[in-house]
């Protein structure tokens, strides 16, 4: 059973355009979520999160929003470069609970020039 | 240098062989993990360690072990080998109680089981 779901597999955008990589979670302690970027033959990188008594944090291009009622977030970047192209997985967990990040299954994002 | 290193790389076994993927961390910090990746599947946690005396099962652990013999070394053992084991494996470290369970990856070892 899922409980942190990227349903679309893949992505792909033109440069400078905004890119909109969707997650969805049925787990309602889930109280920290977190994206992670991944380039091929490397780890995943984190990249930005979001705590569930916020709705929205921004770090230069890419921001997250969390929709807790909807039990969804969304990573948003803006412009999408090349450089972005990468798979991106969101992540979840419990704080002060067991801690462990449950993974969604990674949407591949494509940024053509 | 990496903070998060994983020896080797790259690794070809038959089936019913031992081995054993090593992950060494700089980062002075005391939870380890072990994760493995497949193609459409994302991230799923083998085994993890919240310090040298703690030992846990992930929710994929059977067919596997782990021993922490430091802080900073975190091994992963295949008993028998078995050919659905080929994947990517990943080793990751983390902080606890900073209110951000940040996740620092190895670059990752790529498993192959004939």
């Amino acid at each position: 059973d899922q409980q942190v779901k990227q349903n679309s597999p893949s992505l792909s955008v033109q440069e400078g355009r905004i890119s909109i990589l969707n997650c969805d979670y049925t787990n309602s302690m889930f109280d920290y979520f977190l994206w992670y970027k991944k380039y091929p033959a490397e780890g995943p990188t984190f990249l930005i999160s979001i705590s569930s008594i916020k709705d929205k944090n921004e770090d230069g291009r890419f921001t997250v929003f969390l929709n807790k009622s909807a039990k969804h977030l969304s990573l948003h970047i803006v412009p999408s470069q090349p450089g972005d192209s990468a798979v991106y997985f969101c992540a979840a967990l419990t704080q002060g609970g067991s801690e462990k990040l449950v993974f969604g299954k990674g949407t591949k994002l494509t940024v053509n020039p | 240098d990496a903070d998060v290193t994983q020896t080797p790389r790259n690794r070809i076994t038959k089936t019913g062989k031992r081995i054993m993927l090593e992950c060494s961390q700089t980062k002075g910090h005391d939870r380890m993990y072990w994760y493995r990746q497949d193609p459409g599947l994302g991230l799923r946690l083998i085994y993890y360690s919240f310090d040298v005396k703690d030992i846990n099962k992930g929710e994929i652990s059977d067919g596997y072990s782990v021993s922490r013999q430091a802080q900073a070394k975190f091994s992963l053992s295949l008993e028998s080998a078995i050919p659905n084991q080929t994947a990517l494996y990943f080793c990751a470290t983390s902080v606890p109680g900073t209110g951000q369970e940040t996740q620092y990856f190895g670059p990752g070892t790529r498993l192959l089981v004939l």
